[in-house]
């Protein structure tokens, strides 16, 4: 495909479940990202993983979240026990290299909803 | 940690012109971006801005840099229903994750 893309587009789970969320980045894109968007707020940065480099982590907001990188393309980030809190638009991006021009390519987002 | 201000929302009458603003705090920033989000939809890149320049135009969007007051603004001339969406200011300083702005909230009406 020509874009990022994220699946699921749409997810609801209960309260406790754990969730996997997965980004497919374009083609050839090293740098990937992974945002939260809660309801009339900004992005919030997760994580950032970059080549074959440690990923930056920094964001991640609790050790219920994770993610992973396999073979340098498709990233999953997982939600364990997911609490309601939990519930916002989750947004990856890639972007072709490393530099601070580089600009992101961002995916729709999947959009999760706790009960 | 730096900070990215913009104002919730903005209304414009079809035709007119709608300016967003944004501040921010990072001294340090070497890009701005303006980026569009549409209904269910990601964030789609309209421009950026490279901190050494004061101005920069691309068809109907201008974008304005005032770096001493940390101001930064993007106007849409002959604004369209189309235009409606949010738009969020960014910045990217030192590191290679860049901070954003809550988002914009542009409603033109005819």
């Amino acid at each position: 495909g020509a874009g990022v893309s994220q699946s699921p587009s749409n997810k609801v789970t209960e309260k406790g479940k754990d969730v996997e969320l997965r980004c497919d980045p374009i083609s050839g894109h090293t740098a990937l990202y992974w945002y939260r968007q809660s309801l009339g707020q900004g992005l919030e940065f997760l994580i950032y993983f970059q080549g074959n480099s440690a990923p930056d982590k920094s964001g991640l907001p609790s050790d219920r979240f994770s993610a992973e990188r396999t073979g340098g393309s498709v990233s999953t980030l997982t939600i364990q026990r997911t609490q309601q809190e939990d519930s916002a638009v989750y947004l990856c991006a890639s972007s072709p290299k490393r530099g601070h021009q580089e600009t992101q390519y961002f995916g729709p987002g999947t959009r999760l909803l706790v009960l | 940690g730096e900070d990215v201000e913009q104002s919730l929302f903005l209304s414009v009458r079809e035709g007119d012109s709608s300016v967003i603003n944004c501040t921010y705090t990072d001294s340090s920033s070497t890009y701005l971006y303006w980026y569009k989000q549409e209904p269910g939809a990601g964030l789609q890149l309209l421009t950026y801005i490279f901190s050494n320049m004061d101005m920069k135009q691309d068809q109907r969007l201008t974008v304005l840099l005032n770096k001493k007051d940390k101001h930064l603004s993007l106007r849409i001339a002959d604004t369209q229903t189309g235009d409606s969406a949010i738009y969020f200011c960014a910045e990217k300083g030192g590191s290679y994750i860049p901070t954003f702005g809550r988002g914009t909230s542009l409603i033109v009406h005819p």
